[in-house]
């Protein structure tokens, strides 16, 4: 199936490790972008990657590193994890912005819990 | 901060045109409008955009006013399946540009 991935769907940690979600898009898009959604419904962008590069950064804490190995593949790696970070992950893809209408495809979601 | 206001919550009867509003008083001129909807624990899902004409397509219709500021999102015969929360978000033509995710409204269909 042609789609947005992720893995794990769920992920349940004790502060002060280090974890990885995983994000893989078979959709060809050069655009991928990672989403918080808090315990309120907030959805909140993250990063956004354009061909492997960083083009939106939303002032996250630097424990949030995103690694982009190729642009099929945008994963998120979170350090020293605190009790806040507890939320669903989205990842996002979409075509290049410039040469049509910039529809966004999301993943499952990850839904971390941090004890 | 959403460059958009919603209602909280709407109800419709199953079968019947779901109208759903959105306010976007401070549109830019270069800023389209996009609906995307969320159902329960799952990732967000694209509806419809426009910039300043109706658009239709086989989810839903919107209409947008001559003042651009404000839209209706019409789903023609809502089905249980389309109870979700609908997002209205104000957002320029580019990858780059950010999607702001409002409160949306939560729109509930009855049996």
């Amino acid at each position: 199936d042609t789609a947005v991935s992720q893995t794990p769907k769920y992920l349940v940690t004790q502060m002060g490790n280090d974890k990885s979600i995983k994000c893989e898009q078979n959709l060809g898009h050069d655009t991928m972008y990672w989403y918080k959604q808090d315990s309120k419904k907030f959805l909140k962008i993250m990063f956004s990657y354009n061909n492997k590069e960083l083009i939106i950064n939303e002032t996250v804490p630097n424990r949030f590193s995103p690694k982009s190995p190729d642009k099929a593949h945008l994963n998120l790696h979170i350090n020293s994890l605190e009790l806040g970070d507890s939320a669903v992950y989205f990842c996002a893809s979409s075509p290049a912005g410039t040469s049509g209408y910039n529809e966004q495809f999301f993943g499952p979601g990850t839904r971390l819990t941090v004890l | 901060d959403a460059k958009t206001t919603q209602p909280t919550s709407m109800d419709c009867a199953e079968g019947r045109a779901a109208n759903l509003p959105c306010n976007h008083s401070t549109i830019s001129g270069n800023e389209y409008v996009y609906w995307y909807r969320q159902i329960h624990s799952q990732g967000p899902q694209y509806i419809i955009h426009g910039l300043k004409n109706n658009e239709t397509n086989e989810m839903a219709s919107l209409i947008i006013t001559e003042d651009r500021k404000s839209s209706t999102l019409i789903l023609p015969h809502a089905t249980l399946r389309d109870t979700a929360v609908y997002y209205c978000i104000v957002r320029m033509y580019s990858s780059a540009s950010k999607i702001i995710f409002g409160s949306g409204t939560r729109l509930s269909i009855r049996p």
